[in-house]
């Protein structure tokens, strides 16, 4: 099974801030790499996906890069609506098993 | 837009089944295929299984062999997931999702909680 490992746990920031959040996978899944955001009580949102790729509906202060085991989201001015928990996931076609990462949350200094 | 709209919250004991239904609408059902999500009170996402459109073929997580089936309605657009065996630790949110074959997820259900209490 891939392990995605993200880091760090939890991150205090002020709004305007730029942030990066990191995630590692176990071993390469090249850029097959998508990042959720969760708000609390509701469901998970793609932002995310091809390591870079904004999802539709996404801003563009949202950008993703890396590949094989490394992974970084960063967000370039945080607004107040962007307080919330970010989990990286794996996914790849020759081995359909998923697995999310544990989460960064992103929280108001 | 694609919508994924679940059953409501259910409360089993320990032992008993459960099965959570996923509706689908505003998109054509048989493109894209169905993942289950499960979240515990306070923890991380946990990937349980896929099952491809029309329920031909699907796969568990290792976690859930045994206990889980996924399965497909074509007549009414919905997918249902059905765990037995229920423990404690099966207490979780439970999200339905959507994707275009082994991809991410673009859309999710709004999640039914599932609680299993004595």
């Amino acid at each position: 099974e891939i392990v995605m490992t993200q880091s760090p746990a939890t991150l205090s920031v002020s709004p305007g801030e730029r942030v990066t959040l990191s995630c590692r996978a176990s071993q390469s899944v090249s850029s097959n790499l998508a990042w959720y955001q969760q708000k609390p009580g509701q469901a998970p949102r793609l932002l995310i996906y091809g390591a870079s790729t904004r999802a539709t509906g996404i801003p563009a202060r949202f950008s993703g890069s890396g590949s094989g085991t490394e992974f970084t989201l960063t967000i370039s001015s945080l607004q107040s609506e962007d307080f919330a928990v970010y989990y990286c996931q794996q996914y790849n076609n020759w081995s359909p098993m998923y697995t999310f990462g544990q989460g960064t949350k992103l929280e108001i200094k | 837009q694609a919508q994924l709209v679940q059953s409501g919250a259910e409360v089993k004991k320990p032992g008993a089944s459960v099965k959570v239904s996923c509706k689908a609408s505003g998109y054509i059902f048989s493109n894209y295929y169905i993942h289950w999500v499960r979240q515990a009170p306070g923890q991380g996402l946990e990937w349980m299984g896929i099952i491809n459109p029309s329920g031909v073929n699907t796969i568990y997580a290792q976690k859930f062999q045994g206990r889980i089936t996924m399965t497909w309605d074509t007549s009414t657009s919905a997918v249902y997931m059905e765990l037995t065996s229920l423990r404690s630790e099966d207490t979780a949110l439970y999200y339905c999702a959507r994707a275009l074959a082994y991809n991410w997820f673009d859309s999710w259900g709004q999640g039914t909680l599932v609680t299993v209490s004595s």
